[in-house]
């Protein structure tokens, strides 16, 4: 089965600084990548996702991913962060093409100082 | 604004109790996805039905069970409440064709607070 890791538990940056969060999968084939936010009180919404092709993909926010294949990787980057941005945010990995075995990460809080 | 609609927002009830949390997808999606956010659990899937059928299972208890109506909106019944099923439970849906790059839609959430 695959499993995804967000090795970061909660990062703080400044606004304006640069922001990168980790994600690595554990899947044999290619999978299906996904990356959520969650702002408090919220529910999860979806930011980018990567099934195939261009393995730099733009999403909404102003954030980008990069499918790393090598490295199991799919880590989130947004070069200036804002207030508005400080949310918990999930990766979250699908191996089919129908939903299921659709797992996320544990998450990431991101904080953000004024 | 996802288009997918929970209800209710908010729910608090007493141990042992039962409760039904209900979900409508959006509009033309055919599958409907439940999911339990804790604090110690992270986000779980419970259980995912496509077109009234049950499609998967996964983390959900005996005590818990869903369906998929043919209006294809959800319901998720939650039984013999215990404290530890506390927890913000999430609803979602899919169009969930073959070959389309299946994305996964969520709703707000319904918080369940068991006392």
């Amino acid at each position: 089965a695959q499993s995804v890791t967000q090795p970061d538990i909660h990062i703080t940056v400044s606004e304006g600084a640069s922001l990168e969060l980790r994600c690595n999968y554990s899947y044999g084939a290619t999978p299906y990548l996904f990356w959520y936010v969650q702002s408090p009180g919220q529910g999860l919404q979806l930011l980018l996702k990567y099934f195939s092709g261009d393995t730099l993909v733009q999403g909404i926010k102003g954030f980008e991913a990069e499918f790393k294949r090598s490295q199991s990787s799919f880590n989130l980057r947004k070069p200036s962060v804002q207030w508005s941005d400080a949310a918990e945010y999930f990766c979250a990995v699908a191996t089919d093409n129908y939903g299921q075995n659709f797992v996320f990460g544990p998450g990431t809080r991101l904080s953000v100082l004024p | 604004d996802s288009g997918v609609t929970q209800t209710p927002k908010h729910l608090i009830t007493a141990t042992g109790q039962r409760v039904t949390l209900r979900c409508s997808p959006r509009s033309g999606d055919l599958s409907v996805y439940w999911y339990q956010q804790s604090l110690d659990q992270g986000l779980q899937f419970l259980i995912q039905y496509y077109n009234g059928e049950e499609r998967a299972k996964g983390n959900i208890l005996e005590r818990f069970s869903a369906q998929q109506f043919p209006d294809l909106h959800s319901e998720l019944n939650l039984s013999s409440l215990e404290l530890g099923d506390s927890a913000l439970y999430f609803c979602a849906s899919s169009v969930t064709l073959q070959g389309a790059g299946n994305t996964i839609y969520f709703g707000e959430g319904s918080w369940l607070t068991v006392v």
